[in-house]
């Protein structure tokens, strides 16, 4: 999890409430990720960013915005419309360079949203 | 479109024995193959890749994986299982010709019993 800071580690969202997960890193990657994690389903896309002031929507973005004002700042709000926020949610950084194909993602350790 | 499947939801092994852990993918081009684990609570932790050569990779703890081109598969394995190595797998492919992302499997759960 070295370099890639997720906070909180537990959230908890009442109904209509949006919500705000936070991403630094300082291992000065260009590119930066959010996952998300249900049981049996492996991680699904939800965002990435390749560079600042740039991002674009993954498999399930519906209900989430991000921004990346900074390099090393990705935060995810997960907004009211997102009706089943419950997940395990993982952020993610890596190099973006000529042989970006080859760069391997490094992840934070998680954030866990609940819904009260 | 790419995907993977990791056909076992669980792994059950005797510490000391051999492990294998399964993968197989779907990509229209050249796959280049990862696995990572994930221990409870905690963020992914990459293990190994495959981007081209020899079709045996060897990763971190001890841990190796055999890519097979003909049948599309990438299994992960360890000659000698240790308790610790209890945790979430998960294989990855990235696609050369879809940019940046990962693709990943749905997870194998490895239990290995003392």
């Amino acid at each position: 999890d070295g370099g890639i800071t997720q906070s909180p580690k537990y959230l908890f969202r009442k109904e209509g409430q949006n919500v705000t997960l936070s991403c630094e890193q300082n291992l000065n990657h260009d590119a930066m990720y959010w996952y998300r994690q249900d049981p049996g389903q492996g991680l699904r896309l939800i965002y990435y960013s390749q560079i600042v002031n740039d991002f674009q929507k993954g498999d399930i973005a519906e209900g989430y915005s991000v921004s990346r004002e900074k390099k090393e700042s990705f935060p995810l709000t997960v907004t009211s419309a997102q009706k089943n926020p419950t997940a395990f949610y993982l952020c993610a950084s890596s190099r973006s360079d000529r042989v970006a194909w080859l760069n391997i993602q490094y992840f934070g350790a998680g954030t866990r949203l609940s819904v009260l | 479109a790419q995907s993977v499947a990791q056909p076992e939801d669980q792994v059950n092994v005797a510490e000391g024995n051999p492990l294998t852990v399964k993968c197989t993918y779907s990509v229209s081009g050249n796959p280049y193959l990862f696995w990572y684990v994930q221990y409870p609570n905690r963020g992914l932790q990459f293990l190994l890749k495959y981007i081209t050569g020899d079709n045996l990779v060897k990763g971190s703890y001890g841990f190796e994986a055999e890519f097979n081109k003909s049948q599309t598969s990438f299994h992960l394995k360890k000659p000698s299982a240790l308790v610790s190595d209890s945790a979430l797998y998960f294989c990855a492919v990235r696609d050369k010709n879809y940019g940046q992302n990962f693709v990943f499997g749905p997870g194998t759960r490895l239990s290995v019993l003392p």
